[in-house]
């Protein structure tokens, strides 16, 4: 069964708090890891991926994977009210039936 | 400019009829999506398609179907079949099936009158 999973939130942090967002996912073999985000409305635009343990840098955003953990996570930092929408955590799942499976999604709501 | 494009954006379905989504891509990729959104829900996979004449049932394939003619298109048909069409669909593709990036077009938002 292919499964990832979120904290469907909301999660409400301040302006310039460091927004900390979670995933975990089942299969063990899985190899590389998105993150995207999703305004209202809108289609998912990627902002991360990561296919290595360890940390991943890009501005404001850092992924985190831990795949003993079977653990991936984004930590925005200097967080703004732009970057108020949902983050979807997406996995693939190798084998025969490659394909991206996603979680439902943690909405982050960043208070000026 | 490079990019996928899902048209209409907006699509309006009577009860017992068939509709066509259209997916288009100029990023020369290989692998084309198709998932259903919808409200406070995640992402599920109706049909991916990792090479031109070649497509796979995803996990809600039901009432749906699709065509990979040309690597650059991908319709989607929300057949009568699917009792419960109202949803938002997103088209994406990736250079590979596997361990690479999806990018996804604008998406059609599907509504039955």
């Amino acid at each position: 069964q292919k499964e990832v999973e979120q904290n469907s939130g909301p999660l409400s942090v301040p302006e310039g708090a460091i927004a900390s967002l979670n995933c975990t996912y089942s299969d063990r073999g899985s190899q590389s890891f998105f993150w995207y985000r999703q305004y209202s409305g809108k289609s998912p635009e990627l902002i991360m991926s990561i296919y290595s343990n360890g940390d991943k840098e890009d501005g404001r955003f850092t992924a985190q994977l831990n795949k003993a953990s079977q653990y991936v996570s984004l930590l925005i930092r200097d967080s703004q009210p732009s970057d108020s929408a949902t983050y979807l955590c997406a996995v693939t799942f190798g084998g025969s039936q490659g394909n991206l499976i996603f979680g439902k999604g943690t909405k982050l709501s960043v208070k000026p | 400019d490079g990019g996928i494009t899902q048209s209409p954006k907006y699509l309006f379905r009577k009860e017992g009829q068939n509709v066509t989504l259209s997916c288009e891509q100029n990023l020369n990729h290989d692998a084309m999506y198709w998932y259903r959104q919808d409200p406070g829900q995640g992402l599920r996979l109706i049909y991916y398609s990792q090479i031109v004449n070649d497509f796979q049932k995803g996990d809600i394939a039901e009432g749906y179907s699709v065509s990979r003619e040309k690597k650059e298109s991908f319709p989607l048909t929300v057949t009568s079949a699917q009792k419960n069409p109202t949803a938002f669909y997103l088209c994406a593709s990736s250079i590979q099936l596997q361990n690479t990036e999806a990018f996804f077009g604008q998406g059609t938002r599907l509504t039955v009158v």
